[in-house]
């Protein structure tokens, strides 16, 4: 499986929302409802932040949202604020009797 | 609460072997896939390995297919990852996680729960 497709950075002033892309193929995003998103923290394990493309966990604030379409899932981030500055990975499934795969992650600065 | 909480990492030459252990608790063990993932310092996450809820399949990348392998032992609450033939580029920051405890979504990559990772380096 190849690696989905991120920006390698973004980011946006406080207050502003930010967007990040996670492209894919037919195979992957865009075959099934299945993609995550996930903030890393430097040095820190990674957060779940959104599942089944628009879920949010419970904690997770309504700032985060998530979308698809097509073969491209998004990330919106919207009332930027600075504890949001972090690593973003998607993931998504890849169907039955193989594994999924990761994006190879967006940085967000707060500026 | 739930906790997950690995060990078992350190230094090690190549073509040598490590095990990884992940104790769980605060949650049904047995209910629940397990899965390994990865990262390569300053690099991005990487799947490595996942074993469904009762071991009754598991699945992995190719860049560790034939050398690594997922078990879990109930009795124990404690996932494993046993890595043969160790080279170079398996040095990584390796994270046990919590999947799907739905029996037709072992596969779906809603990693609730992460552990706190151990650093695997491999170097002669």
């Amino acid at each position: 499986q190849s690696a989905l497709t991120q920006p390698r950075s973004v980011s946006g002033s406080p207050g502003q929302s930010v967007t990040i892309s996670c492209t894919g193929t037919s195979s992957d995003v865009g075959g099934y409802n299945y993609v995550s998103w996930y903030q890393q923290n430097t040095g820190k394990a990674p957060k779940l932040m959104i599942y089944d493309v628009s879920k949010r966990p419970s904690g997770v604030p309504d700032r985060f949202s998530g979308s698809k379409s097509g073969n491209t899932a998004s990330l919106t981030i919207s009332g930027l604020q600075s504890e949001d500055e972090a690593d973003y990975y998607c993931c998504s499934y890849a169907g039955s009797y193989t594994l999924g795969v990761f994006g190879g992650g967006t940085k967000l600065t707060v500026l | 609460q739930v906790q997950l909480v690995e060990s078992g990492g350190g230094v090690v030459q190549p073509g040598r072997s490590l095990r990884l252990s992940c104790a769980a608790s605060g949650f049904t063990f047995s209910y629940y896939a397990m899965h390994w993932v990865r990262q390569a310092p300053g690099k991005g996450l990487e799947w490595v390995a996942v074993i469904y809820y009762d071991g009754s399949n598991k699945y992995y990348a190719d860049s560790v297919k034939g050398r690594f392998t997922i078990s879990r032992d109930k009795s124990k609450n404690t996932l494993y990852l046993q890595m043969n033939s160790l080279r170079a580029e398996d040095t990584a920051v390796y994270y046990c996680a919590r999947g799907s405890d739905d029996v037709w979504q072992q596969l779906v990559p809603n990693f609730d729960y992460w552990g706190q990772g151990t650093l695997v380096t491999v170097s002669s």
